[in-house]
């Protein structure tokens, strides 16, 4: 089955700088790759999503890049703010049939004002 | 549209007791997942459902927990004779199933085992 590696476990990084998660699958069919955000007693959220068919999509100050012949993907932020402090999972999966979606560990972003 | 939702959102209790955690998730996705959520930690999956197919229940941590899926809806984790560490957020999340994986978390429930 799939196996999901995500790097580094915790980033601090000074506000108005960028930062960057990366993430590595194991399955080279797996073709969706969402990236959540869990801000502290919330639950986690989706913040973008990208499938095999591109290899990059943005969304304002975030933008995920998927490589698929080394099967990873990375989560980048720029200009970051306060609020962008929170957990990041990554996952992957096979988008199609009943297949299961898997996780990261998660990192711990901080942002350093 | 209605989101996942969970019931209840805290439950307190004493060791040894049992709990029943309840999920409902977004009207007519076939996806059903449990996750266990210590402080802090990652996402521990426990179960997943899809449609009436059986349950992949491989991350369930004892026998003393279970889940079940009635009607192919609403979902039931049971937790027999709690125990201290078994204290965590415990969130449920659904998705299309076979038209998708897109993944929608539910609140969760915490639970604290006294």
């Amino acid at each position: 089955g799939e196996n999901v590696e995500q790097h580094p476990s915790t980033l601090s990084v000074q506000e108005g700088d960028s930062a960057v998660i990366k993430c590595t699958y194991s399955d080279s069919a797996s073709n969706y790759f969402p990236w959540y955000k869990q801000e502290l007693g919330k639950r986690p959220q989706l913040i973008i999503d990208i499938r095999s068919n591109v290899g990059e999509k943005k969304d304002q100050r975030i933008a995920v890049t998927l490589n698929k012949t080394a099967k990873h993907f990375s989560l980048h932020i720029t200009e970051t703010q306060p609020e962008d402090s929170a957990v990041y999972f990554c996952a992957a999966s096979i988008d199609q049939g009943a297949q299961k979606l898997v996780f990261g560990q998660g990192t711990r972003l901080t942002i350093n004002p | 549209g209605a989101g996942v939702s969970q019931s209840p959102s805290n439950k307190v209790t004493e060791k040894g007791k049992d709990v029943e955690l309840r999920c409902d998730p977004i009207s007519g996705h076939t996806a059903l997942y449990w996750y266990r959520q210590s402080l802090g930690q990652g996402l521990e999956f426990l179960i997943y459902f899809q449609g009436n197919s059986a349950p992949d229940k491989s991350g369930l941590p004892s026998d003393r927990f279970s889940a079940e899926r009635t009607g192919g809806s609403v979902s039931t984790l049971t937790i027999q004779r709690t125990q201290q560490e078994d204290s965590a957020v415990y969130l449920c999340a659904s998705s299309p199933g076979l038209a998708g994986v897109r993944m929608y978390f539910g609140p969760g429930t915490r639970l604290t085992v006294l």
